[in-house]
């Protein structure tokens, strides 16, 4: 299984909700990233998990919250939303120390209402 | 600070046709290079790497040039199709000091469009 899994595809929400994306692996890979995508741009690395401990912090506003609740599933919790927060929130896993190829999900489109 | 560019932003290339995506690095550290193809609603897929001992590498109708001299990397992708066409991205990895963390920096990106 060479699949990374993003849920939901799709998210509206309001300024005042919290939601959280999900996404999963099954690859073994110890490492699992977070990007946000605006539209016509490269992916903006946020956060990086390396054996579930968070490494990489890329100055990311408090509203969004990571969690790597074991080696296969990442999420990132969102409240308080700004508008120009909507964009296209990639994940990715890697091998640790091995290789620097990053496996991508599908993403998750998120408009922020 | 170290930044991964592109030359041009949309290339438009004839069906069957050769086409190359050119891309320029600041960050002599880098010692690792990776191409992502990103088509419309999906994530980032693979297409080929390179490491800096390597000056070009080969894969299915594509190959990757590396010219560490004038800190330069390319994208040739042979007798193109319609399935090509997408946004190719160039990436780095800032040396070998990122290993274990895995940190890749992204390119701004060129817009491939194949013409039937």
């Amino acid at each position: 299984d060479t699949e990374v899994t993003q849920t939901p595809k799709h998210l509206v929400m309001g300024m005042t909700n919290k939601k959280s994306l999900k996404c999963e692996q099954h690859m073994g890979h110890r490492a699992m990233y977070w990007y946000k995508q605006k539209a016509k741009k490269p992916p903006e690395l946020m956060f990086v998990y390396s054996y579930e401990k968070l490494s990489i912090n890329e100055s990311v506003p408090s509203r969004f919250s990571p969690e790597c609740p074991n080696s296969s599933l990442l999420n990132l919790h969102l409240h308080a939303l700004q508008p120009e927060d909507s964009a296209l929130y990639l994940c990715a896993s890697s091998q640790v120390a091995q290789s620097y190829e990053q496996y991508f999900g599908p993403g998750t489109r998120l408009t922020v209402t | 600070g170290e930044s991964v560019g592109l030359h041009l932003p949309t290339l438009s290339v004839q069906e069957g046709d050769n086409s190359i995506i050119n891309c320029a690095y600041s960050n002599s550290a880098s010692d690792y290079f990776i191409w992502y193809k990103q088509e419309s609603g999906k994530g980032p897929q693979f297409i080929i790497d390179i490491r800096s001992n390597m000056d070009k590498r080969q894969g299915q109708r594509v190959t990757v040039l590396l010219n560490k001299t004038v800190k330069h990397l390319s994208l040739q992708i042979a007798a193109t199709q319609p399935g090509d066409s997408a946004v190719y991205f160039c990436a780095e990895n800032g040396g070998a000091a990122n290993f274990g963390n895995e940190k890749l920096t992204f390119g701004t990106g060129t817009r491939l469009t194949i013409i039937p």
